[in-house]
């Protein structure tokens, strides 16, 4: 079965600092890596994916996120945070072989929270 | 403007008494899927739609109905709901066929109240 662990309920950072929010996974054979955010009172919206290839994905709002096999994990980042970042982060996988369902696993979501 | 309509935003009703929820895409999607959000659970897939009149069960289907009679409409059905099933509900829609890593387009979702 496949899984997502976001470690961290919370992340707090300033604005103008680099953020980062972590997400390891669990899938058999290749991954396919999704961040999602969500703002107050509305849906999920896609920031970026990992299907293949280069293993540092850039997406929307300055958004990037690095895959690294080894360690199963897909760490989203962003150079310099904005307060108009906070919001709730969601890491979602899927196994690349399972061309049935199409289901993803999402995590549990991180909150950010970024201070002026 | 390309998007998934779910309706209505707010329900508060009794235990038993039956209720849809309608979903809407107007993308020409193949793909459509209801979850639910519970606080520390991340989105847990109740049911999902590969195209018309093909539907299957995701993960927690217990107590959920759904149709796919059009391309664009999936309503979530639940014939008798229970307070376990007070949650935040959302719609998606995603390319089908071969296209597996297209995203998801979501819904700003359903807050169901069940007393």
């Amino acid at each position: 079965a496949q899984s997502v662990a976001q470690p961290e309920d919370q992340v707090n950072v300033a604005e103008g600092n680099p953020l980062t929010v972590k997400c390891t996974y669990s899938v058999s054979g290749n991954p396919y890596l999704f961040w999602y955010v969500q703002y107050p009172n509305r849906g999920l919206q896609f920031l970026l994916k990992y299907i293949t290839g280069d293993n540092l994905v850039k997406g929307s709002y300055g958004f990037e996120a690095e895959f690294n096999k080894s360690q199963t994990s897909f760490h989203l980042k962003k150079p310099s945070a904005l307060v108009s970042d906070s919001a709730l982060y969601f890491c979602a996988v899927r196994a690349a072989m399972d061309t049935g369902r199409r289901a993803l696993t999402f995590g549990s979501g991180t909150r950010l929270q970024v201070q002026p | 403007e390309a998007q998934v309509t779910q309706n209505p935003r707010y329900l508060i009703t009794v235990t038993g008494k039956k209720l849809t929820v309608t979903c809407s895409q107007n993308m020409n999607h193949e793909y459509m899927s209801w979850y639910r959000q519970d606080p520390g659970l991340g989105l847990r897939q109740i049911y999902y739609s590969m195209n018309v009149e093909v539907t299957d069960k995701g993960d927690v289907p217990e107590g959920y109905k759904v149709s796919r009679k059009e391309k664009r409409n999936f309503p979530l059905i639940l014939e008798s709901p229970s307070p376990n099933q007070t949650s935040l509900y959302f719609c998606a829609s995603s390319l089908g066929g071969g296209a597996y890593n297209s995203p998801l387009h979501f819904g700003n979702g359903t807050r169901l109240t069940v007393t």
